[in-house]
């Protein structure tokens, strides 16, 4: 099982849904995790920081599930400026220092 | 404003050439990384640096070399050996306090 694991998508959506992406990790030693959100052919960019309590900021909602050792990002009325690629990150080895990235899910939303 | 430099944005390598890609930082960030990104395998580590005149080797440093002689650079250098070299070039930096990283905008590197 890879360290890291996301759905590659592609996530075609209309303006206005509301859209889940899941991301697995391998470590359950893991505290925190993050998502980032790239745009084509730029660096990531950091989006919201997930801990035990989730994360919320406006549209965007971000859980941990320790159990079934995954994370969540929730998009709520999805707008075209949300099309992006959503890598998520988890310590590597439990280090904090050092994050192991997925592959990324590629969200597109159409008019 | 603080951030991270890489330079150049795009770099053209010739076959059996050596070449160093720039990363500054003016964050005043302890530990720095170098990732490689290829199409549809996210971002793999290369090498990290926790401190000055410190740094290890991520999970695939081969054909790479890098030096922390200074808190703000961490360059990069893609040698000859490394087969395969033509990809997308990111450097980080993180706080030693906050969590996640901040990325540089990226060297595009292709060989020609």
């Amino acid at each position: 099982r890879k360290e890291v694991e996301q759905d590659p998508g592609p996530f075609n959506v209309p303006e206005g849904a509301t859209v889940a992406f899941n991301c697995t990790y391998s470590n359950s030693a893991s505290q925190s995790f993050f998502w980032y959100r790239q745009d084509c052919r730029k660096e990531p960019k950091l989006l919201m920081s997930v801990y035990s309590s989730g994360n919320e900021d406006g549209r965007f909602t971000a859980q941990l599930n320790r159990a079934s050792q995954y994370i969540s990002l929730l998009i709520r009325d999805s707008k075209l400026s949300d099309s992006a690629t959503y890598l998520c990150a988890a310590p590597w080895g439990g280090a904090t220092n050092k994050l192991i990235f997925g592959t990324g899910t590629l969200l597109a939303v159409q008019p | 404003d603080g951030g991270i430099t890489q330079s150049p944005k795009y770099l053209f390598r010739k076959e059996g050439q050596n070449v160093t890609l720039s990363c500054e930082q003016n964050l005043n960030h302890d530990a720095m990384y170098w990732y490689r990104q290829d199409p549809g395998q996210g971002l793999r580590l290369i090498y990290y640096s926790q401190i000055v005149n410190d740094f290890q080797k991520g999970d695939i440093a081969e054909g790479y070399s890098v030096s922390r002689e200074k808190k703000e650079s961490f360059p990069l250098t893609v040698t000859s050996a490394q087969k395969n070299p033509t990809a997308f070039y990111l450097c980080a930096s993180k706080d030693t306090f906050l969590e996640g990283y901040t990325f540089g905008s990226g060297t595009r590197l292709t060989v020609v």
